[in-house]
């Protein structure tokens, strides 16, 4: 199985600040990589796909990036609607893995 | 529009069987895969498995002894059987689809299942 090891755990910043979340694969996924949001009680929503493509109506202050074993999802201009847990997801090969989680607070 | 909804029993005893429904609209089951995905509380996302739009099936191997996934296309249902319910079974259990590659756009809302005496 391929392990996705995400970081940080959590992370407190400002408002209008940039934040960087990471995430490793412990092999090459050729950018099968998405990343989700979740809200608290709510069902993740898809931000990220391919490893850098904007899914629909996704604000473009989020963007992706990464290649082969590390991937990073970043979020400019930090909003309060950000405020939620962000998962990362490989789809390059069964079973399908995800990240542990990075819990995002407003400073 | 596209739509899934997960329902079941809320409650579960150790030991015994789960079984979940996940009523799809706006989509044929013939045409998408649907893929059970879940989350105990405060923690992260585990993937179990997946109708095909074929109709074969995948598990993940850490579940396959206990989980069986099948569906009714002409009631646009696809359904989830886990025996041997233990209490780290207890979570949010979503259903969620995919098309050729497996990353999930629709989801639905969620059913919390406890697994309790």
């Amino acid at each position: 199985d391929i392990q996705m090891t995400q970081s940080p755990a959590s992370l407190s910043a400002s408002l209008g600040e940039t934040v960087t979340i990471e995430c490793r694969a412990s092999e090459d996924i050729y950018n099968g990589l998405a990343w989700y949001q979740q809200k608290p009680g709510k069902s993740p929503q898809l931000l990220i796909y391919n490893a850098n493509s904007l899914h629909t109506g996704v604000p473009s202050r989020f963007s992706g990036s990464g290649s082969g074993t590390q991937y990073s999802l970043k979020i400019n201009s930090l909003q309060s609607e950000d405020v939620a847990s962000y998962f990362c997801q490989q789809y390059y090969n069964y079973p399908l893995t995800f990240g542990s989680g990075t819990k995002l607070e407003i400073k | 529009q596209v739509q899934l909804k997960e329902s079941g029993p809320g409650l579960v005893q150790p030991s015994q069987t789960l079984s979940l429904t996940c009523t799809v609209s706006g989509f044929s089951l013939t045409s998408y895969n649907v893929h059970w995905v879940r989350q105990p509380p405060g923690k992260g996302l585990e993937w179990m498995g997946r109708m095909r739009y074929n109709g074969d099936t995948s598990y993940n191997s850490a579940l396959k002894s206990r989980l069986s996934i099948s569906r009714d296309t002409s009631k646009n249902q696809v359904f989830l059987k886990m025996n041997s319910l233990q209490t780290d079974d207890t979570g949010t259990y979503y259903c969620t689809r995919s098309a050729y590659y497996s990353r999930f756009a629709y989801w639905g809302q969620g059913t919390l299942v406890t697994v309790s005496s």
